[in-house]
């Protein structure tokens, strides 16, 4: 049980497009999420919390204009990557707390591999 | 300061050693510590939490936390070539709230 299910796994778009991702919890509502990135050989970053129905709360440093998180329902999630450049090209994973659940612990998506050309 | 340091190896080891992580932490109000592995371009996948001080134990895996260092360690028995992966610590305040990561420590365990 607990698992988010995110979209797409990999992604491949052109300069000053925009990419949508999506994370879904598939047999429980997760309140809050967490978006993260990383690059190669380094850690996850978090970029931001969203909670569902409200505006999400950015991690210093992350632009909210050019990531976009809307969480509208208690099982979706989504993180746009507006107008990209070739520096966004990273790897974005999802992550629900269990809290909702009464367990501690998190669980996240299997990530998204976005590469901007 | 990073809140959370850990080595970031790489760490290779023969099948059968005992493997030893080791993260230490600045903030004090961390409560909720965590150990998760991740394979290559996947998501990280819980292996073990702690709340507070002490040690716990799950088959191979050993979690010990000291809050009085600001130390957390993860100690692999018997390791395996399918242990190679990242493992990293992460650590939160409060049950649900953000997750801090450290870098990650690649590891590998030759047969």
């Amino acid at each position: 049980g607990a698992v988010v299910s995110q979209h797409p796994s990999w992604v491949i778009c052109k300069s000053g497009t925009s990419v949508k991702i999506e994370c879904r919890s598939l047999d429980f509502q997760a309140t809050t999420m967490f978006w993260y990135r990383q690059f190669p050989k380094q850690s996850l970053m978090l970029m931001a919390t969203s909670n569902e129905g409200s505006k999400a709360t950015y991690e210093q440093g992350v632009e909210k204009d050019k990531f976009l998180i809307n969480h509208a329902s208690l099982t979706l999630s989504t993180l746009t990557v507006t107008s990209a450049h070739p520096e966004d090209s990273s790897f974005y994973i999802c992550s629900a707390s269990l809290s909702d659940r009464g367990t501690v612990g998190y669980t996240f998506g299997s990530g998204t591999r976005l590469t901007v050309v | 300061q990073k809140e959370v340091e850990q080595d970031p190896g790489p760490l290779s080891v023969p099948e059968g050693a005992i493997v030893s992580l080791n993260c230490t932490y600045s903030n004090s109000a961390f409560q909720y510590f965590m150990w998760y592995r991740q394979y290559s371009r996947k998501g990280p996948e819980l292996l073990m939490y702690t709340y507070s001080s002490g040690n716990k134990e799950d088959g191979r895996f050993t979690a010990q936390v000291d809050k009085s260092s600001k130390y957390i360690s993860l100690f692999i028995r018997d390791s395996q070539p399918s242990d190679s992966a990242t493992y990293l610590c992460a650590m939160s305040a409060g049950m649900g709230g953000k997750l801090i990561f450290g870098q990650g420590t690649e590891l590998s365990v030759k047969p």
